[in-house]
């Protein structure tokens, strides 16, 4: 089973749109978990952490399921800036070690 | 926002022939880290590197790769003789404490060609 798996996608989304995203992890000691979004050809870049209770920031809400092992990020109101590719990232236990999957790419349509 | 910065944005080199890549980490962080990333792929992890010395590397930090801090604001990879699979985004990272409590800061990377 692979560390993280995402639907690569693309979602092809209007302006506007909900959007929900959908991650699995295999390592069940994961402690924490990110959401990271990328530009293409760019960096990393940290979007929200997860909390065990589901966080919200703005248009966006991430839920975490331990017993699943699944995370999701809600995206409402979709502009078209928020075009990327979204990364599940579960924190491997050590120093750094940051499991990031191949992501799922979004695209907001005017 | 401060941001690491990394040199050169890119770099073209024959196969095996030596490069350092380098970073300028933000200022006040403690914590140093190499990923990189494949055309295509996802980011992958290096090392990491905490008060002078290596926390932890992967499998893919093998005896090509090495890593310095030279002085209190640098921090470079090595890669002593670079291989065509070497081609990749190299990205370095700080953050203030571990990335379990604190933000992770990427800089814009450098576009690894071995030819």
């Amino acid at each position: 089973r692979k560390e993280v798996e995402q639907d690569p996608g693309p979602f092809n989304v209007p302006e506007g749109a909900t959007v929900a995203f959908n991650c699995t992890y295999s390592n069940s000691a994961s402690q924490s978990f990110f959401w990271y979004r990328q530009d293409c050809r760019k960096e990393p870049k940290l979007l929200m952490s997860v909390y065990s209770s589901g966080n919200e920031d703005g248009r966006f809400t991430a839920q975490l399921n331990r017993a699943s092992q699944y995370i999701s990020l809600l995206i409402r109101d979709s502009k078209l800036s928020d075009s990327a590719t979204y990364l599940c990232v579960p924190y491997g236990g050590s120093q750094g070690n940051l499991i990031f999957g191949k992501g799922t790419k979004l695209s907001v349509k005017p | 926002e401060p941001e690491v910065t990394q040199t050169p944005s890119h770099q073209v080199t024959q196969m095996g022939q030596e490069v350092i890549l380098r970073c300028v980490p933000i200022s006040n962080h403690l914590y140093f880290y190499w990923y990189r990333q494949i055309l295509g792929q996802k980011v992958e992890f290096l090392v990491s590197f905490y008060n002078n010395e290596i926390s932890e590397k992967s499998e893919i930090f093998d005896d090509q790769f090495s890593v310095e801090r030279p002085d209190g604001s640098n921090f470079t990879l090595k890669i002593r003789s670079t291989k065509l699979e070497d081609s990749a985004m190299y990205f370095c990272a700080s953050s203030r404490g571990q990335v379990t409590n604190e933000k992770l800061f990427f800089g814009s990377g450098t576009q690894l060609s071995v030819l």
